[in-house]
């Protein structure tokens, strides 16, 4: 089964301060995905990683930056925190998709609800 | 772009029926479904690839119509196990270069015994 672990379920912050969010997953998947859960919203990308060191911009990108480093860990960051990005975010990962016409399934976490006061 | 379901919320008795819908603004080849049980990641229920194919997941099924531009799941003499929120996802364009999906808004369903 893949395991994608997000580091923290619940996070404090207090506004201006710099926070990471971690994730990692454990099945040499070449995609990550940020996501922002907000209730009436749905689901809305952040930001995604198609390989090491690859990113690329979402759906609602601004505020936020990311990391890959490895191929397994990918990190979300928000460079001064504001209570407006008070919500849960997710991460995801999936195959890499090649020339596939379909995405493939994505596996999620369990979420990192942040609190920024 | 973001597909429009409905309804936002629905509330059912165990072993009642429930439609939930997906609707998209452009052509689609394909709509996922995922549920998300509370306080847990949401999970990959099925992909429906093709016009008016049916596929099923315990006793919940879906259809798609390209023509239409929707994809309907039909959950089946519903179980408290079925509570949750469910998420249609819509692929991008192909030349977005992002291949990945517009989520719906989510339907939240509430089975009650």
């Amino acid at each position: 089964d893949v395991k994608v672990t997000q580091s923290s379920r619940y996070l404090v912050k207090r506004t201006g301060e710099k926070v990471f969010l971690e994730c990692v997953q454990d099945m040499d998947h070449e995609n990550m995905f940020w996501y922002r859960q907000d209730p009436g919203l749905g689901l809305r990308l952040i930001y995604f990683s198609y390989d090491v060191k690859m990113k690329e911009k979402g759906d609602i990108p601004e505020g936020y930056s990311v990391s890959r480093e490895k191929k397994e860990r990918f990190s979300l960051i928000l460079e001064s925190a504001s209570t407006n990005q008070t919500s849960m975010y997710l991460c995801a990962s999936r195959p890499g998709q090649g020339f596939l016409l379909v995405p493939s399934p994505l596996h999620f976490g369990n979420g990192t609800r942040l609190t920024v006061t | 772009q973001q597909p429009v379901q409905s309804p936002q919320a629905v509330i059912l008795r165990e072993g009642e029926d429930a439609v939930i819908n997906c609707s998209s603004s452009k052509a689609l080849y394909s709509v996922h479904w995922y549920r998300q049980k509370h306080g847990e990641a949401p999970v990959f229920l099925m992909i429906l690839l093709k016009g008016g194919e049916q596929k099923g997941h315990e006793k919940i099924s879906a259809s798609f119509n390209e023509k239409k531009q929707q994809s309907s799941l039909y959950l089946t003499a519903s179980q408290l196990s079925y509570s949750g929120t469910y998420f249609c996802g819509t692929p991008r364009p192909l030349n977005s270069g992002a291949n990945n999906l517009f989520f719906g808004t989510g339907t939240r369903l509430t089975v009650i015994p």
